[in-house]
């Protein structure tokens, strides 16, 4: 089992739709986690990252974590086609700074 | 402020040759880190280096694989000799961070694809 799981997708929605991108982990040390974004042939961009379990909002994206079912999301509000891409979940033991991915969900807005 | 630099970005090499791959990072960023990403996978820790040190290489295929960083600068990873399997984006990133503090932010360069025929 890969300590970090996502689905790979792909997800096509409408412009302005709301997207929900989820994980799931197996490792209980993970206590950092981000979301990068990843345009084609670029490398990813930090897009949020959250420390232990709760919500963080940054204009149209929200990330969320729950520790007790290990589970991480990243919601965006509004996509728009800018935000096609391939969105990375990770995590981050406190102890080595080893960050752990997902394989990467790609997303397509449709205008 | 410029980013991490990558170069080549793009390299075709045959099974049993060798390669290297050069990252310049951003200045003043003592953490350097070299993922590979093969396509359809997320990033795949190789080595990181805190200056010119290694602090974790326990993903790193030693008997082919090769990195350093000198001067705490600029740093190269070298393949030899390539097998098939290593077909796939060779991703540097860069952090201010030291060992003592758990997160800071990893920039990431584009990358260098390789395919290995």
């Amino acid at each position: 089992q890969k300590e970090v799981e996502q689905d790979p997708g792909p997800l096509s929605v409408p412009e302005g739709a709301i997207v929900s991108l989820n994980c799931t982990y197996s490792n209980s040390a993970f206590q950092y986690f981000m979301w990068y974004r990843q345009y084609s042939r670029k490398g990813p961009e930090l897009l949020m990252y959250t420390y232990s379990s709760g919500n963080k909002e940054d204009g149209r994206f929200t990330a969320q974590v729950d520790k007790s079912s290990k589970y991480i999301s990243l919601f965006i509000r509004d996509s728009q086609p800018s935000d096609s891409a391939t969105y990375l979940c990770a995590a981050l033991e406190g102890s080595n700074y080893k960050l752990t991915f997902g394989k990467g969900t790609l997303l397509t807005v449709n205008p | 402020e410029a980013g991490v630099a990558q170069s080549p970005r793009y390299k075709i090499i045959e099974k049993r040759q060798s390669v290297a791959f050069w990252c310049n990072p951003i200045s003043g960023h003592a953490t350097l880190y070299w993922y590979q990403q093969i396509l359809g996978q997320g990033p795949k820790l190789l080595i990181q280096f805190q200056n010119n040190g290694v602090v974790d290489d326990s993903q790193l295929p030693k008997d082919r694989f090769s990195a350093e960083r000198l001067k705490g600068v600029d740093s190269t990873l070298k393949i030899q000799p390539a097998k098939l399997e290593d077909s796939a984006v060779y991703l540097c990133a860069s952090s201010l961070g030291n060992v003592a503090i758990p997160y800071y932010e990893q920039y990431f360069g584009p990358g260098t694809r390789l395919t290995v025929t």
